[in-house]
């Protein structure tokens, strides 16, 4: 398997824009959560899905931040519009069932808002 | 949700035994203690999880003593590779997992 894919990798872009992020889960893992990590705060758990339905969204900082999963394969976090606080890296994890089981993180995905 | 504590820092040489401790004094009887091992540039990699007593695994061995308010987290023998930053996660399926600030640990030849 190839483990958790997040595009892109490195994304540059300028206050206001809208930034889509994508994340391709481990085939069969029912769970996905989506990250972000500053140095100030650390990793942060925006959102988490179960079986494609969001569970808990708490963590998601303010309206400007969406997420979805359409379906098993896929899900997206967008920022619209963006700020330069936005800019950190953003994890994508799937796990098998639940936060309680193993998760396994993609690469991030770097982003900086200008 | 149970807060963890650990310390901020870390350092070592190569080859000696690393014991890194963490703190969850509210710890819920169904929740479990893991641990995540982060590199620069990476995601979290799952290392070890425990309930009581003791876990070991290729890797690493998990010390839970009976009253569980705490965990220690052990590293046989590390070597450079082993500097990373360590998250201890306490919780269970009903609640999410909180990633706190971790534990820095350096290793020196």
């Amino acid at each position: 398997d190839a483990g958790v894919i997040q595009s892109p990798r490195h994304e540059v872009t300028e206050m206001g824009q809208e930034v889509t992020l994508r994340c391709k889960p481990i085939s069969g893992h029912n769970s996905l959560f989506w990250y972000r990590q500053t140095m100030m705060r650390g990793l942060e758990l925006l959102i988490y899905f179960n079986n494609n339905v969001p569970i808990d969204d708490s963590g998601m900082p303010e309206d400007r931040f969406s997420a979805k999963m359409p379906n098993a394969s896929f899900s997206t976090l967008k920022i619209q519009p963006s700020e330069p606080r936005d800019s950190a890296v953003y994890f994508c994890a799937s796990s098998t069932r639940g936060v309680q089981e193993t998760q396994y993180f993609g690469p991030g995905t770097r982003l900086l808002v200008l | 949700l149970a807060k963890t504590t650990q310390p901020i820092s870390m350092d070592s040489y190569e080859g000696q035994e690393v014991n890194i401790t963490c703190s969850h004094n509210n710890i819920a009887t169904n929740d479990y203690i893991t641990w995540y091992q982060q590199f620069p540039s990476q995601g979290p990699r799952f290392i070890i999880q425990g309930y009581k007593t003791k876990v070991t695994n290729e890797v690493a061995s998990l010390f839970i003593p009976a009253d569980r308010k705490s965990s220690t987290l052990s590293l046989p023998r590390v070597s450079l590779s082993d500097t990373a930053v360590y998250y201890c996660l306490v919780g269970n399926a009903g609640n999410m997992l909180t990633f706190g600030g971790g534990t820095r640990l350096m290793v020196k030849p």
